[in-house]
């Protein structure tokens, strides 16, 4: 299958800081890219939906001013924490899915923890 | 609204005993079903899945059949391993465009040695 590529994997920031997630399409052009939140012994949340070269949807009760997503090229997603408080700590995870795809492809997760 | 249901966690078995993790679907239309596995620490692997009704998914040993008379889509496995422990996932997307998925709860496995 095709590969999503996250990064990092584990970051610990301070509190009022930002922190910024990659997520990256290898091997395919991602026209949709996900990001989910998962908290301890739960299922994964979706925040919000970003298409290539437009602004992201964002679920109801998720702060887009928050949690700013860029979904600037075919390959590329970014989600940025702003501000973060130790609330936020979780594990997040994108997922991409391109116009050959039959199906959305996971990143590997990444752990924030907000001290 | 379009949702999934699977049987709360956690299972917990022996080694080399029989799994079922039931989930059952709503959903408008006809979605397609997955599977998808978690080990600790890491993130969501694909397990297998099913694009129509009757399809049968299989992979390392796990299957699941998509039937839309019930609307479910059990994973089963004859035979578990230690190495089975993660948390499943089932979850479906709706084929009217995009890869929007959504999640059941996730049931968490332990297998003993």
């Amino acid at each position: 299958g095709a590969v999503v590529s996250q990064h990092p994997s584990r970051v610990i920031c301070k509190s009022g800081t930002s922190v910024k997630i990659e997520c990256r399409s290898l091997d395919f052009q991602a026209t949709t890219m996900f990001w989910y939140r998962q908290f301890p012994k739960q299922s994964l949340m979706l925040m919000a939906t970003s298409n290539e070269g437009s602004k992201a949807t964002y679920e109801q009760g998720v702060e887009k001013d928050k949690f700013l997503i860029n979904h600037a090229s075919l390959t590329l997603s970014t989600l940025t924490v702003t501000s973060a408080h130790p609330e936020d700590s979780s594990f997040y995870i994108c997922s991409a899915g391109g116009r050959r795809n039959t199906e959305a492809f996971f990143g590997q997760g990444t752990r924030l923890t907000v001290v | 609204g379009d949702s999934v249901t699977q049987m709360e966690g956690p299972v917990t078995l022996s080694e080399e005993a029989f799994l079922t993790i039931n989930c059952t679907y709503t959903a408008t239309g006809y979605p397609s079903l997955f599977w998808y596995v978690q080990y600790p620490g890491e993130g969501l692997q694909l397990l297998l899945k099913a694009t129509k009704a009757d399809d049968k998914g299989s992979n390392k040993g796990f299957e699941a059949t998509y039937r839309k008379e019930t609307t479910s889509f059990h994973l089963e496995k004859g035979s578990v391993q230690v190495s089975d422990s993660a948390v499943y996932f089932c979850a479906l997307r709706l084929n009217t465009g995009g890869f929007k998925t959504i999640f059941g709860a996730g049931t968490r496995l332990f297998v003993k040695a």
